[in-house]
This record gives C-alpha cells, sequence and structure tokens, in this order.
C-alpha cells in the first residue's frame, strides 16, 4: 500500500538561512510527488511536482525539491527562508499504478523566525 | 480564471443529522476529488471522479456519505446520518487530468463542518 511521511511536525528556521522539510514515500510503482504549502485561512496551494526526468524541480515561491528514487524521499528545500514562508506543508504521492489516489502526508508546519 | 468554489463555508449539525456540500470546479478540469482533513492531519480522499465517472472511493464511509457528479461538473457530497467523528474540513479540488495524470489539483476554501 502506498503511503507518504513526513517525520517533522513543526521545522524552525531562521530568516535568511536554508530550509528544508522531508518527505519519504512508498508506493509499489513510479510515483508522481507533489508539494502543497496551507497558509493560515487559506486553501491549499500546489508548489511543485515530480513526474520525471530532472530529480531537482523548481516550484513557485523559490522552493524546489529533490527527488532520490534510492532513498524514496522527495525534500523540500530553499536556500533563503522568509518569515512569509511560515505555513503548513503537505507531501502526496499519486501511484499511477494504484487506481492514480493521491495520498497526502500529515503535513510539517514551517515557522521561520525574523 | 475562477477557482473552485464551495459551498457553505461552515455548518453546525447535531449527530444523526444530514449534510451535504456543494462543489463547482475550474472549468474544464476532468478530474473532482473530495477529501476530508481532520484537524491536525492531511487531507484524506473521500471519492474521486473522473468527468461523471467514480475512479476511487475505497475509502468514503458508504453506509453514510454518498456524493454524485451529475453531468461531469458540479459535485454534492452528503452524510447521513452525520456522527461526531465526522466533524472536519472537507475539501474539494479539481484538475486538468484528461489521458494523463500528472496534473496538480487545485482545492476550494473548504467547509468546515462541526457536528455537536
Amino acid at each position: 500500500a502506498q503511503s507518504v511521511a513526513q517525520p517533522e511536525d513543526q521545522v524552525n528556521v531562521a530568516e535568511g538561512n536554508p530550509l528544508t522539510v522531508k518527505c519519504t514515500y512508498s508506493v509499489s510503482g513510479n510515483p508522481y510527488l507533489f508539494w502543497y504549502v496551507q497558509y493560515p485561512n487559506r486553501g491549499l496551494q500546489f508548489l511543485l511536482k515530480y513526474i520525471t526526468g530532472d530529480n531537482l524541480v523548481k516550484g513557485s515561491y523559490g522552493f524546489e525539491a529533490e527527488f532520490n528514487k534510492s532513498q524514496t524521499s522527495f525534500h523540500l528545500k530553499k536556500p533563503s527562508a522568509l518569515v512569509s514562508d511560515s505555513a503548513l506543508y503537505f507531501c502526496a504521492v499519486r501511484d499511477i499504478t494504484g487506481g492514480f489516489k493521491t495520498i497526502f502526508g500529515a503535513g510539517t508546519r514551517l515557522f521561520v523566525k525574523a | 480564471e475562477a477557482g473552485v468554489a464551495q459551498s457553505p463555508r461552515y455548518k453546525i449539525i447535531e449527530k444523526r443529522q444530514s449534510v451535504a456540500f456543494w462543489c463547482n470546479p475550474i472549468s474544464g478540469h476532468a478530474t473532482l476529488y473530495w477529501y476530508q482533513q481532520i484537524l491536525g492531519q492531511g487531507p484524506k480522499l473521500l471519492i474521486q471522479f473522473q468527468n461523471n465517472g467514480v475512479v476511487d472511493d475505497s475509502q468514503l464511509p458508504k453506509d453514510r456519505f454518498s456524493a454524485e457528479r451529475l453531468k461531469g461538473v458540479d459535485s454534492t457530497l452528503k452524510i447521513q446520518p452525520a456522527k461526531l467523528e465526522d466533524s472536519a474540513v472537507y475539501l474539494c479540488a479539481s484538475s486538468f487530468d484528461r489521458q494523463g495524470v500528472s496534473n496538480e489539483q487545485f482545492f476550494g476554501p473548504g467547509t468546515r463542518l462541526t457536528v455537536l
């Protein structure tokens, strides 16, 4: 069965420092991987996705993520954090061999301190 | 481009009552999803439609939940009768998937349901 794990409930980082939000997954076939962000009192928004090709994908607001097949990970990164990046981040996987159902992780709250 | 619309935004009911949620996806999006998001958890897929056909409803509690997508556009999700554990935010999303399944989902603002 497919699953997604976000091992950290919260990540704290100082403004200007690099940030990483971790995600690991388990699927039976090749995954489609996504990151979404949820700002307070706003709906979920798409950040970036990995389908195929280059393992490093770039997305909105300066975020990027690296797909690592051997470690089954898809960590979200940003070189320099902003206070406005503080939000709830969700990793999601879509198993293309299992009916295309999307599974979301439990979420990681990012807190960026000025 | 208009986003995914949902109504109502908030609903408070007593247990054993019924409730219905409505969703209007982005125009042209073939795939529509209903998720349940309990506080502190990630969204859980309840049902996924491709046009007006069901692709996946394996996590839909079919004894009390039902959903339909008539004419492949709008969708309604119904709970009857509601239980306390149904208190959650119900999210509707849509995506432009046609032949492929690689497209991102666009989410509505959600309906916050409180069951007393």
